[in-house]
């Protein structure tokens, strides 16, 4: 119940294209969805986070879609960026617990 | 840069050996997270402080303890440690007990040879 499942595992997207990835999720408790960027030899960075009362949250060039009844979310990147080769993690947080369960990743090429 | 510092980055071993990683917060931020991230498991919480206090607990073996200390920095401590360990070791800091935004440091490298 704790899981977060994430899609794909690897996406290939051209320079100006949308990237997308999805999540869902199981666990009714959880409360606030997070997506992290991780760069190799890095840390994950976080890049933006949603609550489940609001049903898209934007800014800039990424959109997080969150759909409560279907307990799924998902990252939409507009114009990608070579820059934004990446993994991208999805992740949620229980109220209880406080930490959060991470997706599996999605690794992200952009290529120009 | 997050504002978190973890000290080694790398670290290599053998099996059986003791380590200590080490992890200072942000300014001001009392929560300490520690997460290990493998191949196959993915990032993984492992144990949560909060200004000195225990929080929470994820897949944690029993071979590993952590604390925080006074001055709110964290140590997570691994034991007789297996090849099945090698793994990067993150830790993560909030400004409090129940605030969403995680910060992750660069994480420390462990290699069980």
């Amino acid at each position: 119940q704790q899981q977060v499942k994430q899609s794909p595992q690897s996406l290939i997207v051209q320079k100006g294209g949308i990237s997308i990835i999805n999540c869902a999720y199981e666990n009714t408790a959880f409360d606030y969805f997070p997506w992290y960027q991780q760069f190799p030899g890095k840390g994950p960075a976080l890049l933006i986070a949603i609550r489940p009362d609001v049903s898209e949250k934007k800014e800039g060039r990424f959109t997080i879609s969150f759909n409560k009844s279907a307990k799924q979310f998902s990252l939409h990147i507009m114009d990608s960026q070579p820059g934004d080769s990446a993994t991208y993690f999805c992740a949620a947080r229980d109220t209880g617990r406080r930490a959060l369960t991470f997706g599996s990743g999605t690794r992200l090429q952009v290529q120009p | 840069d997050s504002g978190v510092t973890q000290t080694p980055k790398h670290l290599i071993t053998a099996t059986g050996q003791r380590v200590t990683l080490r992890c200072s917060p942000r300014s001001g931020d009392l929560s300490v997270y520690w997460y290990q991230q493998s191949l196959d498991q993915g990032l993984q919480f492992l144990i949560h402080y909060y200004n000195g206090e225990e929080r929470a607990k994820g897949n944690i073996l029993e071979r590993f303890s952590a604390q925080q200390f006074p001055d709110l920095h964290s140590e997570l401590n691994l034991s007789s440690l297996e090849l099945g360990d090698s793994a990067l070791y993150f830790c993560a800091s909030s400004v409090g007990d129940y605030i969403n935004e995680q910060f992750f440091g660069p994480g420390t490298r462990l290699t069980v040879l």
